[in-house]
């Protein structure tokens, strides 16, 4: 089936400890993303990637990190997390930058950050 | 300042009539508009599309209107069926589609009543 995986689903943690959320797709996708959704906001693009080891920020790219060694994953690194950093995150997936309307969206990942 | 406006939050409409979503838009670098649909607990899923070039697009009971002049698109469900409540999410790209770049609207949360 194909799909994007994003893991953990739910993290509660506190500011400043590191963490990661993963994310997968299994469709030999070029083309991959971060967005948050806040109330009130919509959704806004964290950080993209083109191909593997091409990385690029989006709209809101303030405290974040990504990484793209392989094509398959796209992981979401918070080096020290804020409060403000409470959110949903959607990761997701294009064939190739030019598809937008081919884009599959992870599940989500609902941040707290105490 | 907020580039792809929905103006309503929510929408209540009845079992079999039309659902009439509107999105208003102010950058005229858009060409290319989506909307997505989302469910509760996961992420939003590509419902239909529309270059600038066309006033409308069809698929199924999904239709979306373009009105370049007015800046305004319209999403039209005819007709509107349970499994249609939702969250939805107008986007627009300034890069003929491309996946990165999109800018999304709030959402409205469309809910069909039996």
């Amino acid at each position: 089936e194909a799909q994007v995986t994003q893991n953990p689903r739910y993290l509660i943690t506190v500011t400043g400890k590191k963490l990661t959320v993963t994310c997968s797709q299994n469709m030999n996708h070029e083309y991959m993303s971060w967005y948050r959704q806040d109330p009130g906001l919509g959704l806004r693009q964290i950080y993209y990637s083109m191909n593997v080891e091409v990385t690029d920020k989006g709209d809101v790219p303030e405290g974040y990190k990504v990484s793209r060694k392989e094509k398959r994953n796209f992981p979401l690194i918070l080096e020290s997390p804020s409060p403000n950093q409470t959110s949903l995150y959607f990761c997701a997936s294009s064939l190739r930058q030019l598809g937008a309307d081919t884009q599959y969206f992870g599940p989500g990942t609902r941040l707290t950050v105490l | 300042d907020q580039q792809v406006k929905q103006n309503s939050p929510s929408l209540s409409v009845q079992e079999g009539r039309i659902s009439i979503l509107n999105c208003d838009y102010t950058n005229s670098m858009f060409d290319y508009f989506l909307w997505y649909k989302k469910y509760p607990a996961e992420g939003p899923t590509f419902l239909i599309s529309i270059s600038s070039i066309k006033d409308k697009n069809e698929d199924g009971r999904f239709t979306v209107f373009l009105n370049k002049s007015a800046k305004h698109l319209s999403l039209h469900i005819v007709p509107s069926q349970p499994g249609d409540s939702a969250v939805y999410f107008c986007a627009a790209s300034a890069r003929g589609g491309g996946a990165d770049g999109l800018t999304f609207g709030k959402g409205t949360h469309l809910i069909i009543q039996p």
